[in-house]
């Protein structure tokens, strides 16, 4: 029972336009998304965050967009770098003392120069 | 600062051995997580230390189990090792279990 689902494995972009990842959630006790990026080798990167009391969070290059109602996010990078190509999980935690990370299956962005 | 680091980084094992892994967390970071991530999945929730004390466990079964230390370093430990335990583990630390997680570069477990 996948509670984070990322539906694209893959998506290929051309550098200085836009990626849009998507993320879709079926646990509603979710209140908090995160985004984390991974690089082969290396273990997942936080990149940015979204509490369910806001619609969009923005840093930088950046955004974070969430549709409660829909229980989908998306994160946003404009504009899309060649260093931006890597594995992009999304995550969620609900209330509770441990706060775990529940992950999606990761989308593999690349962007090409 | 110095961020989480994790030992070894590659690791061979057979069918019912057992296996220990370590992770050292970020300095000031009390709370420790551990993820196993299969290939093409992304991380699942093993268990939590806070202080310690285990306070989160996910869907593994008791012959993964873990040790926190007085300096918040932690260990991860499995039993009884199968194939389907191959996978890359990933150890999380923060600074109170509700900041953010951060991430050291994983163990690799191979059972053959």
């Amino acid at each position: 029972d996948q509670q984070v689902k990322q539906n694209s494995p893959s998506l290929s972009v051309q550098e200085g336009r836009i990626s849009i990842l998507n993320c879709d959630y079926t646990n509603s006790m979710f209140d908090y998304f995160l985004w984390y990026k991974k690089y082969p080798a290396e273990g997942p990167t936080f990149l940015i965050s979204i509490s369910s009391i806001k619609d969009k969070n923005e840093d930088g290059r950046f955004t974070v967009f969430l549709n409660k109602s829909a229980k989908h996010l998306s994160l946003h990078i404009v504009p899309s770098q060649p260093g931006d190509s890597a594995v992009y999980f999304c995550a969620a935690t609900a209330p509770g003392s441990a706060r775990q990370l529940t992950f999606g299956s990761g989308t593999q962005l690349t962007v090409l120069p | 600062e110095t961020g989480v680091t994790q030992s070894p980084t590659h690791l061979i094992k057979t069918r019912g051995q057992q296996v220990t892994l370590r992770c050292s967390s970020q300095s000031g970071h009390n709370t420790v997580s551990w993820y196993q991530q299969a290939l093409g999945q992304g991380p699942q929730f093993i268990f939590q230390y806070y202080r310690e004390e285990e306070n989160g466990r996910g869907n593994f079964p008791p012959r993964f189990s873990g040790l926190q230390f007085p300096n918040y370093s932690s260990e991860l430990n499995v039993n009884a090792l199968e194939l389907d335990d191959s996978a890359l583990y990933l150890c999380a630390s923060r600074n109170g279990p509700g900041e953010t997680q951060y991430f050291g570069p994983g163990t690799r477990l191979l059972v053959l």
